[in-house]
């Protein structure tokens, strides 16, 4: 089956640093991904999508990069806050996405 | 309409008895997901709904697992005879179709199941 893995299972920043949060996939054939922010409790946030013909898009204070040469996605947060401090995962699919696959999840704290 | 929702958020049962889920869709989404999540992991994802067909199931729905959408908007999951196993967060994801616009998957808040 398709694996979609994050470098990092934990990362600290201070607030008002930027944040970068990795991850890998292995399906080349996925071409649609999106990055889900999920507090504790809570079921998944969507936060921000692209598809493989583009490399990055850019919402309010996040930015997508997709590398489909090596496989590689990344989430950007700019000038992090508390209320950021979440898991954060990325999911992908291919075609007409009937099925998401979604990595383990990197934990993200913001230090105050 | 303020999103997806689940109900119940909290279930305890017992070993071996039945429990049902039910999950509400963005109403104008015509794709249902169901999937399972476990502490520390991602979701995994159990099936899929296009309408009220059930177009797609995973390896982890196993035959004690049975899902419906009947009338095309909101659905149940079942899950007979419980097992400890089945202790996770069941989460419920709705999505347009390609062509109708994004296809990102909006998710509820889940039900936690524990089994005792």
């Amino acid at each position: 089956g398709e694996s979609v893995g994050l470098h990092l299972p934990t990362l600290s920043v201070q607030e008002g640093d930027n944040s970068i949060i990795n991850c890998a996939y292995s399906n080349s054939a996925s071409d649609y991904f999106i990055w889900y922010k999920q507090e504790s409790g809570k079921g998944p946030q969507f936060i921000i999508d692209i598809r493989s013909n583009m490399d990055k898009r850019q919402g309010q204070r996040v930015t997508v990069l997709l590398n489909k040469t090596v496989k590689h996605l990344s989430l950007q947060i700019a000038a992090t806050q508390p209320g950021d401090s979440a898991v954060y995962f990325c999911a992908e699919t291919e075609g007409t996405g009937n099925q998401f696959y979604f990595g383990t999840g990197t934990s993200l704290t913001v230090i105050p | 309409d303020t999103g997806v929702s689940q109900d119940p958020r909290h279930k305890i049962t017992k070993r071996g008895q039945n429990v049902t889920f039910r999950c509400d869709p963005i109403s104008e989404h015509n794709r249902l997901y169901w999937y399972r999540q476990t502490l520390g992991q991602g979701p995994e994802f159990l099936t899929y709904f296009q309408n009220e067909a059930q177009l797609e199931k995973s390896r982890l729905l196993s035959d004690r697992f049975s899902a419906e959408r009947p009338k095309g908007s909101f659905s149940t999951l079942e899950i007979q005879r419980t097992e400890q196993g089945d202790s996770a967060m069941y989460l419920c994801a709705s999505s347009s179709d390609p062509g109708t616009g994004g296809t990102e998957a909006f998710f509820g808040q889940g039900t936690r199941l524990t089994v005792v």
